[in-house]
């Protein structure tokens, strides 16, 4: 398995501002991702963060609100941009270890006001 | 839309009972099928996971039963526990992405 830190674990904004959330690993790990859980409901995945180049987006997330960055194998950030109270979720970071197994972060918990 | 579909959205369960949640799935791509369990205010977590190619597998009191030529699967929990409640997640994987179902929220009375 794999420890997953992510800071904040929970943040309250003003609409307008941007937030970053960290994620920290335990170990090096080749696939990392972001993943969207709306108020009482699934979870959606963001993007695929690649380290040493883009983001890879899924459809309805862009990067102009979502921006990731992945410097090494055990560390990324996703911005959340312009933030409005629709963007109000929790954000989870999730790692795959071996060669199927994904484990995810506590998760930090955006409101937006 | 949703690439997996989960019932029910919640149930109730005697402790010692069995809860049966099912999900079935489209995309015959999806090479792996994960079941997170999540309390409130943490991160799913890893319960149980099972590939295309067996019908079956079991951990401690929590089963997986594959049916690859209907497209569905299912978790059962067996000797319902009171910290078993939690809402627990079917997923399905292809090139490591996860499509998750809605949910189900498990509640075990004692």
């Amino acid at each position: 398995s794999a420890v997953i830190s992510q800071k904040p674990s929970r943040d309250i904004c003003q609409r307008g501002t941007s937030l970053t959330i960290q994620c920290q690993v335990d170990s090096q790990v080749t696939m990392m991702f972001w993943y969207r859980q709306q108020p009482g409901q699934s979870l959606t995945l963001i993007a695929t963060a690649n380290q040493g180049s883009e983001a890879t987006y899924e459809s309805g997330f862009v990067i102009d609100k979502f921006p990731i960055s992945r410097p090494n194998l055990t560390f990324s950030t996703l911005t959340v941009s312009n933030m409005s109270p629709e963007d109000s979720s929790i954000y989870l970071c999730s790692v795959v270890v071996g060669s199927t197994e994904a484990f995810f972060g506590q998760g930090t918990r955006l409101t937006v006001v | 839309q949703q690439q997996v579909k989960q019932s029910p959205q919640s149930l109730i369960v005697q402790k010692g009972g069995i809860s049966i949640i099912n999900c079935a799935y489209e995309n015959t791509a999806f090479d792996y099928f994960p079941w997170y369990q999540q309390f409130p205010g943490k991160g799913p977590a890893l319960l149980i996971a099972i590939r295309p190619d067996v019908s079956e597998k079991k951990e401690g009191r929590f089963t997986i039963s594959f049916n690859k030529s209907a497209k569905q699967f299912s978790l059962h929990i067996m000797d319902s526990q009171p910290g078993d409640s939690a809402t627990y997640f079917c997923a399905a994987s292809r090139d490591y992405k996860l499509s998750f179902g809605a949910g189900t929220t498990v509640t075990v009375r004692a």
